[in-house]
């Protein structure tokens, strides 16, 4: 069965730091999706990032990095000198592609405090 | 393009009415759509898999005759919580997945149901 795990429940920083979100995964498909998602305290998901499990590039889109490590099943994301807006609670999910399985396995989520 | 509107964003009801919430797909087609309830400070919880023309699946544990789920069109899902109770006072967040093409969801910005 697929799982996904962020051990992170809740990480508090001053604005400016980096900070990085820990997400591992469990799946038995070769061919899968895995996403990021900002959830705001207004309740909207907000769509950060989707990577196949053949692209194991890493990404960068400002001051959003993400680590995609297949042999360790991680795919950590990284957000550098962080904001207030960056407050939000974030989630890693997994869709298994191959058996038509569209829908997501999330996280449990992590909470995300930026002090100014 | 590919937005997923969810209405209505709040609701209260007393307990035992039943409840109706839309998820319309507004510039695609959806022949899947997805229903999750996140509990306070909890993650989004996969309920249903919603199809269009045939029946829902259901998660274990899920309850199919309290959370009725129609998907008569292809922009067009309803969840009905039936005869609700306190404890059923979530968030509903729905998703759609194109009729076609890579692994796309798009999510709907939810559903705060509140019951008295």
């Amino acid at each position: 069965a697929q799982k996904v795990t962020q051990a992170q429940t809740e990480i508090s920083v001053v604005e400016k730091e980096d900070v990085t979100l820990d997400c591992v995964y469990e799946t038995r498909d070769t061919t899968y999706y895995l996403f990021w998602y900002k959830q705001p305290p207004s309740g909207e998901l907000v769509f950060l990032i989707r990577r196949n499990s053949f692209d194991e590039q890493n990404e960068i889109s400002g001051r959003y990095s993400w680590n995609f490590q297949k042999s360790t099943s991680s795919f950590n994301f990284t957000i550098t000198a962080s904001q207030v807006v960056d407050s939000a609670v974030y989630f890693c999910a997994l869709s298994e592609a191959q058996r038509g399985r569209r829908a997501l396995t999330f996280g449990s989520g992590t909470r995300l405090q930026v002090q100014p | 393009g590919a937005v997923v509107s969810q209405h209505p964003s709040r609701v209260i009801c007393k307990s035992g009415t039943s409840v109706k919430i839309e998820c319309r797909s507004l510039d695609f087609q959806a022949t899947t759509m997805f229903w999750y309830r996140q509990f306070p400070k909890q993650s989004l919880m996969l309920m249903a898999t919603s199809n269009e023309g045939s029946k829902a699946t259901y998660e274990q544990g899920v309850e199919k005759d309290k959370f009725l789920i129609n998907h008569a069109s292809l922009t067009l899902s309803t969840l009905t919580v039936t005869s609700a109770h306190p404890e059923d006072s979530s968030f509903y967040i729905c998703s759609a997945s194109r009729s076609s093409g890579a692994n796309v969801l798009t999510f709907g910005a939810g559903s705060r149901l509140t019951v008295l």
